[in-house]
């Protein structure tokens, strides 16, 4: 069974500084992995995702991921974030036989201070 | 394009009240189709999923049910609410060819008082 863990459940960080979500997942099988976002009262988008190939993964809004196979991790960072960043974000794990089933870790709420 | 949709976005109910939540997929056929539900510091909990219609796969024993009566609807329902349906309900959607990602609805904040 695939599992993910999300280190720290919120993160408070000044406006422009650099920020890194922490994420490890466990699972016997390869896996896909994401990072989604979710702003209050609305549903989720995804972020980035790995897939195959580079580890290092960009997605939208300048954030990026990296894929470390031998510490199971796959955590998020921005060089610089912005007040718009303050959300919950969402690392999460399928596997590569269809997706049928997508893990989410509890989350990290990101709070971003001026 | 494709759209995912859920109805309603709010709903107060009281204990031991009927829920019946929708969501339907434009834009895309034979979608697999999910159930979540977000409690409060608990991230996203996979609640149902199906593959095609009428195929319902249960993730945790629970007070609700789904249904899938037609190949782009999805519906959570229950027939008597406990205090502890409340939540935040995501409806998603995964295609074929999609590489992976799953497509979320707007959600349903539900309180059951």
């Amino acid at each position: 069974a695939q599992s993910v863990t999300q280190l720290d459940s919120q993160v408070p960080v000044f406006e422009e500084a650099p920020v890194e979500l922490r994420c490890n997942y466990s699972s016997s099988v390869s896996v896909y992995l994401f990072w989604y976002v979710q702003y209050p009262n609305q549903g989720l988008q995804l972020l980035l995702k790995y897939l195959s190939g580079s580890t290092l993964v960009k997605g939208i809004n300048g954030f990026e991921a990296e894929f470390n196979k031998s510490q199971t991790s796959f955590h998020l960072r921005k060089p610089s974030v912005h007040i718009s960043d303050t959300a919950e974000y969402f690392c999460a794990v399928s596997d590569k036989d269809g997706g049928f089933k997508t893990i989410f870790g509890a989350g990290t709420r990101l709070f971003v201070k001026a | 394009s494709q759209t995912i949709h859920q109805w309603p976005a709010t709903l107060v109910q009281p204990v031991g009240s009927p829920l019946s939540l929708e969501c339907t997929v434009e834009g895309t056929s034979n979608p697999n189709l999910y159930w979540y539900r977000q409690a409060a510091g608990r991230g996203l909990q996979l609640l149902f999923y199906s593959v095609g219609i009428g195929q319902i796969s249960s993730e945790v024993p629970q007070n609700l049910s789904a249904s899938r009566p037609q190949d782009r609807q999805f519906i959570l329902s229950s027939k008597k609410l406990l205090l502890s349906d409340s939540g935040f309900y995501l409806c998603a959607w995964w295609g074929q060819g999609n590489t992976g990602e799953l497509f979320f609805g707007e959600g349903s904040r539900l309180t059951v008082l």
